[in-house]
């Protein structure tokens, strides 16, 4: 079935340094590609999204780009802030939604 | 309001109590899910209802037992719970259309601790 890998965690980055993190899945035809963030005490939020190839989903200074021919979807972003930490999920809509493990980044000051 | 709410934020309950978890979309949205979310763990999809029909059940124990009632609100009735089943539940929506179920908006989720 479809599925998403993501990187483990945790990450830990300074203020202002660079954030990638990746994500790769397995999916039958064309599916839509997203990235989540998870505030502390909060649900998920729609970060960005990419509906079909070479698309780029950008916002809040976060880009992914949708590679088919590598099956990726990697998350950057160029300089993070301390206001960014949180969990980061991956995931994937064909059928259904199936989401990544989750990846926890923490900015340090 | 706007958006996914979820009540309460936070629940303990014993293992006897009967307890019930609440989630309305204010989005028009025509899906709306149950997942479980625990620690160290992935999302695990609970239940989904499309147009108001259950339409996924992931082998879910049946001291879940989920509720429907119209195309904005959605209840998880919860029963005789063991402690593993501490954890955060999140309710999401999202709209079916010809080309399948677009992304999922999710409500902040309950805080349920299991004594």
């Amino acid at each position: 079935g479809d599925s998403v890998t993501q990187m483990e965690g945790p990450v830990t980055l300074s203020e202002e340094a660079f954030l990638t993190i990746n994500c790769t899945y397995t999916a039958t035809g064309y599916p839509s590609l997203f990235w989540y963030v998870q505030y502390p005490g909060e649900g998920l939020q729609l970060l960005l999204k990419a509906t079909k190839a070479d698309d780029k989903g950008s916002n809040k200074g976060f880009e992914a780009t949708y590679r088919k021919e590598t099956t990726s979807f990697h998350l950057e972003k160029g300089s993070v802030q301390v206001s960014d930490s949180a969990v980061y999920f991956c995931a994937l809509r064909s059928d259904d939604m199936r989401f990544g493990a989750g990846t926890r980044l923490t900015v340090k000051p | 309001e706007t958006g996914v709410t979820q009540t309460p934020r936070h629940l303990v309950m014993g293992m006897t109590n009967k307890k019930s978890l609440k989630c309305e979309q204010h989005l028009g949205h025509n899906a709306m899910y149950w997942y479980k979310q625990s620690a160290k763990k992935p999302l695990e999809l609970m239940f989904v209802y499309s147009l108001e029909e259950r339409v996924e059940n992931n082998s879910v124990p049946s001291r879940f037992s989920p509720e429907c009632p119209n195309s904005s609100h959605l209840f998880l009735h919860l029963h005789t719970l063991q402690p593993e089943d501490s954890a955060l539940y999140l309710c999401a929506s999202s709209q079916l259309s010809s080309g399948g179920y677009n992304e999922q908006f999710f409500g902040p989720g309950t805080r349920l601790t299991v004594l």
